[in-house]
């Protein structure tokens, strides 16, 4: 069990430019979420994938954000145009389904947006 | 606006005194999670509450459900310096579409000084 890995971890981008963050799961889970987290807050919900299905969507998700998980495996969430507003900390997190006695997320570090 | 509110917000105490951490909601969850966050990591899971009523001991720190399933606490006994970081709950929504989708409160951020 390698954990969840997220990649890259920091990244800085001037605003209009596009941006893509990578996810790899714990390989037996087939769950995957993306949240958000701004400063002072809790993770915020953005999308969800079971195996390769992206089965909900947040309204935060707005249309310039896309994720997808090709073959169930890792996945992939892109900015397009960003603004200075979607600077936060991009955290994904996996969990098997279906879950242990003690189940819960499997978070990664994070991607820390900082967009100037 | 946030389903579970934490009370407090921030809490500073000496080492050895001991602390308590709440979570609220008027929303029921069929489950409620408590992790701890070190600043620029994610969350790390510390224990997850399934029945009303239910105490669950890790440690020196006890989580406790409410009888509705609308509320948690966490209480820490003995504080150290490595209790430091920020304590979130997340519920899960008894609505059959939740996914294992997770409501998070906003955190506490404990601090305890040696």
């Amino acid at each position: 069990d390698t954990g969840v890995s997220q990649d890259p971890r920091h990244k800085i981008t001037k605003r209009g430019q596009n941006v893509t963050f990578r996810c790899d799961p714990i390989s037996e889970h087939n769950r995957l979420y993306w949240y958000r987290q701004t400063l002072g807050q809790g993770p915020e919900f953005l999308t969800y994938f079971q195996n390769e299905a992206q089965l909900e969507k947040s309204r935060l998700l707005s249309d310039r954000f896309s994720a997808e998980r090709p073959k169930g495996s890792f996945s992939t969430l892109e900015i397009q145009r960003t603004e200075q507003g979607d600077s936060a900390m991009y955290l994904c997190a996996s969990l098997r389904d279906p879950p242990g006695a003690n189940y819960g997320y499997t978070f990664g570090s994070g991607t820390r947006l900082t967009v100037v | 606006t946030q389903l579970l509110e934490q009370s407090p917000q921030f809490l500073s105490i000496q080492e050895g005194e001991n602390l308590t951490v709440y979570c609220n909601s008027s929303s029921v969850f069929s489950s409620l999670q408590w992790y701890r966050q070190e600043p620029g990591e994610g969350p790390v899971l510390l224990v997850t509450v399934v029945t009303g009523g239910e105490v669950k001991k890790l440690k020196r720190l006890t989580f406790q459900f409410g009888d509705a399933r609308k509320d948690s606490s966490l209480h820490i006994t003995a504080a150290q310096p490595g209790d430091t970081g920020l304590y979130l709950c997340a519920g899960q929504l008894m609505t059959t579409d939740s996914w294992g989708k997770l409501q998070f409160g906003a955190g506490t951020q404990v601090v305890v000084t040696p």
